[in-house]
Protein backbone atom coordinates (compact mmCIF):
# COMPACT_ATOMS: atom_id res chain seq x y z
CA UNK A 1 0.00 0.00 0.00
CA UNK A 2 2.08 3.11 -1.56
CA UNK A 3 1.66 6.15 1.10
CA UNK A 4 2.06 9.36 -0.06
CA UNK A 5 4.51 9.71 -2.82
CA UNK A 6 5.60 13.66 -4.09
CA UNK A 7 8.31 14.68 -6.89
CA UNK A 8 10.77 15.78 -7.24
CA UNK A 9 12.60 14.87 -4.39
CA UNK A 10 14.86 17.57 -4.58
CA UNK A 11 14.76 21.05 -7.05
CA UNK A 12 17.00 23.75 -7.69
CA UNK A 13 15.38 27.34 -9.36
CA UNK A 14 16.62 30.68 -9.28
CA UNK A 15 15.02 33.84 -8.87
CA UNK A 16 11.64 34.83 -11.05
CA UNK A 17 11.45 31.18 -12.22
CA UNK A 18 8.33 29.04 -11.70
CA UNK A 19 7.54 25.92 -10.45
CA UNK A 20 5.30 23.19 -10.42
CA UNK A 21 5.33 20.11 -7.52
CA UNK A 22 3.18 17.11 -7.32
CA UNK A 23 1.53 14.91 -5.30
CA UNK A 24 0.03 11.62 -5.23
CA UNK A 25 -1.82 10.97 -2.06
CA UNK A 26 -2.27 7.65 0.04
CA UNK A 27 -4.67 5.01 -1.06
CA UNK A 28 -7.69 5.51 -0.01
CA UNK A 29 -7.53 9.21 0.51
CA UNK A 30 -9.38 12.10 -1.33
CA UNK A 31 -7.76 15.41 0.85
CA UNK A 32 -4.82 16.57 0.00
CA UNK A 33 -3.31 19.63 1.98
CA UNK A 34 0.37 21.82 1.25
CA UNK A 35 2.57 22.47 3.93
CA UNK A 36 6.18 24.80 4.23
CA UNK A 37 8.74 24.09 6.21
CA UNK A 38 11.93 26.35 6.42
CA UNK A 39 14.70 24.90 7.37
CA UNK A 40 14.65 24.58 11.59
CA UNK A 41 11.29 25.07 11.43
CA UNK A 42 8.08 23.53 12.11
CA UNK A 43 5.67 22.99 8.84
CA UNK A 44 3.50 26.31 7.53
CA UNK A 45 -0.24 25.09 6.18
CA UNK A 46 -0.35 26.76 2.45
CA UNK A 47 -3.89 25.39 1.41
CA UNK A 48 -6.11 22.24 1.24
CA UNK A 49 -7.81 20.50 -1.78
CA UNK A 50 -10.96 18.16 -1.46
CA UNK A 51 -13.61 17.44 -4.75
CA UNK A 52 -11.36 19.49 -7.03
CA UNK A 53 -11.56 22.48 -4.98
CA UNK A 54 -9.88 24.77 -2.42
CA UNK A 55 -11.31 24.42 0.85
CA UNK A 56 -8.95 26.11 2.97
CA UNK A 57 -5.79 28.80 2.73
CA UNK A 58 -3.23 29.60 4.92
CA UNK A 59 -1.26 33.07 5.09
CA UNK A 60 0.70 32.49 1.71
CA UNK A 61 0.01 35.02 -1.09
CA UNK A 62 -1.39 34.73 -4.59
CA UNK A 63 1.97 33.28 -5.87
CA UNK A 64 1.05 30.09 -4.84
CA UNK A 65 -1.51 28.30 -6.11
CA UNK A 66 -2.87 24.73 -6.58
CA UNK A 67 -4.98 22.42 -8.49
CA UNK A 68 -6.57 18.92 -7.52
CA UNK A 69 -7.35 16.48 -10.45
CA UNK A 70 -10.66 13.64 -10.47
CA UNK A 71 -7.65 11.24 -9.15
CA UNK A 72 -7.27 13.18 -5.97
CA UNK A 73 -3.34 13.79 -6.75
CA UNK A 74 -2.40 17.33 -6.18
CA UNK A 75 0.58 20.13 -8.28
CA UNK A 76 1.16 23.41 -6.22
CA UNK A 77 2.90 25.89 -8.10
CA UNK A 78 4.51 28.76 -7.52
CA UNK A 79 5.33 31.78 -9.11
CA UNK A 80 7.93 34.51 -9.27
CA UNK A 81 10.46 32.62 -7.07
CA UNK A 82 12.01 34.66 -4.34
CA UNK A 83 15.19 33.55 -2.07
CA UNK A 84 12.54 32.73 1.25
CA UNK A 85 11.08 30.65 -0.88
CA UNK A 86 13.61 27.73 -0.36
CA UNK A 87 11.99 25.48 1.89
CA UNK A 88 11.12 21.50 2.39
CA UNK A 89 7.58 21.76 0.45
CA UNK A 90 5.43 18.95 2.11
CA UNK A 91 1.88 17.12 1.31
CA UNK A 92 -0.10 15.33 3.68
CA UNK A 93 -3.42 13.20 2.33
CA UNK A 94 -6.19 12.83 4.51
CA UNK A 95 -9.76 11.47 3.93
CA UNK A 96 -12.61 13.49 4.49
CA UNK A 97 -15.36 12.52 6.82
CA UNK A 98 -16.87 15.51 8.14
CA UNK A 99 -14.18 16.25 10.61
CA UNK A 100 -10.80 16.35 11.08
CA UNK A 101 -8.68 12.61 10.40
CA UNK A 102 -4.92 12.31 10.67
CA UNK A 103 -3.07 13.63 8.00
CA UNK A 104 -0.13 11.25 6.28
CA UNK A 105 2.95 12.99 5.11
CA UNK A 106 5.22 12.57 2.46
CA UNK A 107 8.93 12.66 2.32
CA UNK A 108 8.89 16.15 0.89
CA UNK A 109 10.29 18.19 -2.03
CA UNK A 110 13.64 20.09 -1.08
CA UNK A 111 13.40 23.59 -3.04
CA UNK A 112 16.17 25.72 -3.11
CA UNK A 113 16.44 29.34 -4.98
CA UNK A 114 19.34 30.40 -6.09
CA UNK B 1 -2.76 34.11 14.58
CA UNK B 2 -2.52 30.79 16.61
CA UNK B 3 0.75 29.81 17.83
CA UNK B 4 2.14 26.77 19.53
CA UNK B 5 5.24 27.47 21.27
CA UNK B 6 7.74 24.23 22.39
CA UNK B 7 10.33 24.00 24.65
CA UNK B 8 13.46 23.02 25.12
CA UNK B 9 14.45 24.27 20.99
CA UNK B 10 17.17 21.78 21.24
CA UNK B 11 18.14 18.49 23.69
CA UNK B 12 21.07 16.46 23.79
CA UNK B 13 21.09 13.69 26.02
CA UNK B 14 22.84 10.26 26.76
CA UNK B 15 20.91 7.34 26.38
CA UNK B 16 18.93 5.69 29.47
CA UNK B 17 18.12 9.36 30.27
CA UNK B 18 14.52 10.56 30.78
CA UNK B 19 13.35 14.24 29.03
CA UNK B 20 9.89 16.10 28.87
CA UNK B 21 9.40 18.25 26.13
CA UNK B 22 6.40 20.79 26.48
CA UNK B 23 4.00 22.77 23.46
CA UNK B 24 2.16 25.67 24.86
CA UNK B 25 -0.67 27.83 23.58
CA UNK B 26 -2.74 30.51 24.28
CA UNK B 27 -5.37 29.19 22.08
CA UNK B 28 -7.97 26.09 22.91
CA UNK B 29 -7.24 23.08 20.31
CA UNK B 30 -9.56 20.31 19.66
CA UNK B 31 -7.38 18.11 19.17
CA UNK B 32 -3.18 17.93 19.42
CA UNK B 33 -1.18 15.38 17.72
CA UNK B 34 2.43 14.47 18.11
CA UNK B 35 4.49 13.77 15.36
CA UNK B 36 8.96 12.63 14.84
CA UNK B 37 10.73 13.93 11.99
CA UNK B 38 13.98 11.94 10.97
CA UNK B 39 16.45 13.96 8.19
CA UNK B 40 14.85 13.49 4.90
CA UNK B 41 11.57 12.45 5.87
CA UNK B 42 8.43 14.03 6.61
CA UNK B 43 6.54 14.09 10.01
CA UNK B 44 5.36 11.01 10.88
CA UNK B 45 2.40 10.63 13.30
CA UNK B 46 2.56 9.19 17.37
CA UNK B 47 -0.28 10.13 18.32
CA UNK B 48 -3.49 12.13 18.47
CA UNK B 49 -4.99 13.60 21.80
CA UNK B 50 -8.34 15.07 21.99
CA UNK B 51 -9.85 15.01 25.70
CA UNK B 52 -8.59 17.47 28.32
CA UNK B 53 -6.74 15.89 30.74
CA UNK B 54 -5.76 12.72 28.64
CA UNK B 55 -2.93 10.77 29.01
CA UNK B 56 -1.53 8.14 26.06
CA UNK B 57 0.89 6.24 27.00
CA UNK B 58 3.40 4.34 23.71
CA UNK B 59 5.78 2.16 25.00
CA UNK B 60 8.43 4.42 26.19
CA UNK B 61 6.71 7.83 25.31
CA UNK B 62 3.92 9.08 27.36
CA UNK B 63 1.70 11.79 26.09
CA UNK B 64 -0.78 14.17 28.18
CA UNK B 65 -3.36 16.88 26.65
CA UNK B 66 -3.81 19.85 29.23
CA UNK B 67 -7.33 20.17 31.25
CA UNK B 68 -7.97 23.26 29.08
CA UNK B 69 -6.76 21.87 25.57
CA UNK B 70 -3.86 24.56 25.13
CA UNK B 71 -1.00 22.97 25.93
CA UNK B 72 0.41 19.47 25.93
CA UNK B 73 4.07 17.35 27.06
CA UNK B 74 5.61 14.50 25.76
CA UNK B 75 7.73 12.33 28.36
CA UNK B 76 10.35 9.77 26.88
CA UNK B 77 11.17 7.05 29.49
CA UNK B 78 14.96 5.35 29.02
CA UNK B 79 16.12 7.54 25.91
CA UNK B 80 17.57 5.53 23.04
CA UNK B 81 19.82 6.49 20.23
CA UNK B 82 16.83 5.78 18.04
CA UNK B 83 14.30 8.41 19.00
CA UNK B 84 16.97 10.93 18.02
CA UNK B 85 14.94 13.76 15.95
CA UNK B 86 12.63 16.71 15.46
CA UNK B 87 9.62 16.29 17.37
CA UNK B 88 6.68 18.20 16.13
CA UNK B 89 3.36 18.89 18.40
CA UNK B 90 0.41 20.23 15.82
CA UNK B 91 -3.28 21.47 16.78
CA UNK B 92 -6.10 21.19 15.17
CA UNK B 93 -9.10 23.72 15.96
CA UNK B 94 -13.06 23.11 16.09
CA UNK B 95 -14.26 22.16 12.17
CA UNK B 96 -11.03 23.26 10.62
CA UNK B 97 -8.84 20.33 9.38
CA UNK B 98 -5.44 22.46 9.13
CA UNK B 99 -2.70 21.35 11.12
CA UNK B 100 -0.83 24.72 13.35
CA UNK B 101 2.85 22.93 13.70
CA UNK B 102 4.48 24.22 16.79
CA UNK B 103 8.16 25.29 16.21
CA UNK B 104 9.49 22.39 17.10
CA UNK B 105 12.25 20.16 19.57
CA UNK B 106 15.30 19.21 18.22
CA UNK B 107 16.03 15.44 20.44
CA UNK B 108 20.00 14.40 20.00
CA UNK B 109 20.45 10.73 22.05
CA UNK B 110 24.01 9.86 22.66
CA UNK B 111 25.65 6.77 23.90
Amino acid sequence: DAGVTQSPTHLIKTRGQQVTLRCSPKSGHDTVSWYQQALGQGPQFIFQYYEEEERQRGNFPDRFSGHQFPNYSSELNVNALLLGDSALYLCASSGWAGGWQPQHFGDGTRLSIL
Amino acid sequence: TQLLEQSPQFLSIQEGENLTVYCNSSSVFSSLQWYRQEPGEGPVLLVTVVTGGEVKKLKRLTFQFGDARKDSSLHITAAQTGDTGLYLCAGVSGTASKLTFGTGTRLQVTL
